[in-house]
C-alpha cells in the first residue's frame, strides 16, 4: 500500500495563478479530509469527505474548492491563489465507523504564493 | 464546536526521563476521540494514541500513556525513558465520535530531548 499520496510536494504560484493539489489513497478510506498549517496555528481543516460525491466545509473554506468523485481521490483546487493561502497542506483519510478510526496523513505539499 | 488548547512553548528533558505534555479540550459532544499526534522535522504527521471518552482506562502505546481526566477536561501525553528521536513538534487533537476526517487541532507543543 503506498498509503496517502500527494502531489506536487513543492509549489510556487504567482497570485492570481489557479491550480490543483492531488490527493489519492488506496485504502479505501469513505473519510477524507485536507488541513492546512501555519507557523504557530496548528492544523485547521479546510474541507472533508465521508464518502464519493459527498463533501463539506471545515473550518477554513475560503479560497478552496473540492470534489469527490471517486473513493480513492480528493483534489483540493485554488481558483485564484493568494499570500494568504502560503502553507503547508495536509491530506488525510480514515475509514468510517462509530468507534475510533486512525486518520492517516499524507506528506504534505509546501505551496508558496508570491 | 470544538477546542484544543496546549500553552507549554517549549519543553525540554534529559535523554532517558519522562516528560508530560499538556492538552486541555472544550467541547459540547458528549462523546469523543482524543489524538496524539507527533510531527519531527521533517514533516510528516505520525499518530501516537487514541483515547475515547469513554474510555474508562487510559490509552498506552509503548512509551506513550495519555493521563486522560474527563472531569478537567485534560488529555495530557506522558512519554517515559525519552530518546533523542523523540525531539519533535506535539499536536493534542480531538473529533466527535464517528467523525473521524473532522480533527480540531491544538497548535503543538515543541520538545527537545538533552543526551
Amino acid at each position: 500500500n503506498a498509503g496517502v499520496t500527494q502531489t506536487p510536494k513543492f509549489q510556487v504560484l504567482k497570485t492570481g495563478q489557479s491550480m490543483t493539489l492531488q490527493c489519492a489513497q488506496d485504502m479505501n478510506h469513505e473519510y477524507m479530509s485536507w488541513y492546512r498549517q501555519d507557523p504557530g496555528m496548528g492544523l485547521r481543516l479546510i474541507h472533508y469527505s465521508v464518502g464519493a460525491g459527498i463533501t463539506d466545509q471545515g473550518e477554513v473554506p475560503n479560497g478552496y474548492n473540492v470534489s469527490r468523485s471517486t473513493t480513492e481521490d480528493f483534489p483540493l483546487r485554488l481558483l485564484s491563489a493568494a499570500p494568504s493561502q502560503t502553507s503547508v497542506y495536509f491530506c488525510a483519510s480514515s475509514r468510517s465507523g462509530v468507534s475510533y478510526n486512525e486518520q492517516f496523513f499524507g506528506p504534505g505539499t509546501r505551496l508558496t504564493v508570491l | 464546536a470544538q477546542k484544543i488548547t496546549q500553552t507549554q512553548p517549549g519543553m525540554f528533558v534529559q535523554e532517558k526521563e519522562a516528560v508530560t505534555l499538556d492538552c486541555t479540550y472544550d467541547t459540547s459532544d458528549q462523546s469523543y476521540g482524543l489524538f496524539w499526534y507527533k510531527q519531527p522535522s521533517s514533516g510528516e504527521m505520525i499518530f501516537l494514541i487514541y483515547q475515547g471518552s469513554y474510555d474508562e482506562q487510559n490509552a498506552t502505546e509503548g512509551r506513550y500513556s495519555l493521563n486522560f481526566q474527563k472531569a478537567r477536561k485534560s488529555a495530557n501525553l506522558v512519554i517515559s525513558a525519552s530518546q533523542l528521536g523523540d525531539s519533535a513538534m506535539y499536536f493534542c487533537a480531538m473529533s466527535p465520535t464517528g467523525a473521524n476526517s473532522k480533527l480540531t487541532f491544538g497548535k503543538g507543543i515543541t520538545l527537545s530531548v538533552r543526551p
